[in-house]
């Protein structure tokens, strides 16, 4: 199936910092980007997604940037606070024999420090 | 309330005692999923299905079987579950496949 590699695969900043984390794909089909978080001991919850007639899309502090000749999308966390300490997957839909299915990326740790 | 629900939460079991972890929507999603969670491997996939009575294997099958019956659920089988089956799984919906999955709160299983 679909390969989506995440980089880096633990981050840590000083709180107020900024926070990058990448993803690569290979489908050039792929057309929906989302980005999960999960918090320890909790479920991943969607916190933005941007699809593939978009290069760019914002959320207070947060924002994702999509790069379709690269096949890469980013994750921008600004002005981090310690709450966004979590555990992020990115994810893509990809191109199977008869339609399309979804693949989420090995995750990235966010630590922020106070 | 709109919710993914998972039963049991935790399950504790033996090589080779088949079981079932049950998965309900009550969204009235098409798109169910199964994910298995593992340290340092993220979210896997295990089956998937776009309809009722449409399943189709995900990245790590091997091991488990899936129905789809009903819209609403998505029960996940272990005929004959061995300790590399021992981890966190997760059942999530979605409205299609390019729509935000809502996940359950997980199974933590673990075979002995």
């Amino acid at each position: 199936g679909e390969n989506v590699e995440q980089h880096p695969s633990t981050l840590s900043v000083q709180e107020g910092d900024s926070a990058v984390i990448k993803c690569t794909y290979s489908d050039s089909a792929s057309n929906y980007f989302p980005w999960y978080k999960q918090e320890l001991g909790k479920r991943p919850q969607l916190i933005i997604d941007i699809r593939s007639n978009v290069g760019e899309k914002k959320d207070q502090r947060i924002a994702v940037t999509l790069n379709k000749t690269a096949k890469h999308f980013s994750l921008h966390i600004t002005e981090t606070q310690p709450e966004d300490s979590a555990v992020y997957f990115c994810a893509a839909t990809y191109r199977e024999n008869y339609g399309q299915n979804f693949v989420f990326g090995p995750g990235t740790r966010l630590s922020v420090l106070p | 309330e709109a919710q993914v629900t998972q039963n049991p939460r935790y399950l504790i079991t033996v090589t080779g005692k088949k079981l079932t972890v049950t998965c309900s929507q009550n969204m009235n999603h098409e798109y169910m999923s199964w994910y298995r969670q593992d340290p340092g491997l993220g979210l896997r996939q295990i089956y998937y299905s776009m309809n009722v009575e449409v399943t189709d294997k995900g990245d790590v099958p091997e091991g488990y079987k899936v129905s789809r019956k009903e819209k609403r659920n998505f029960p996940l089988i272990l005929e004959s579950p061995s300790p590399n089956q021992t981890s966190l799984y997760f059942c999530a919906s979605s409205l299609s496949l390019t729509a935000r999955q809502y996940f359950g709160p997980g199974t933590r299983l673990t075979v002995t």
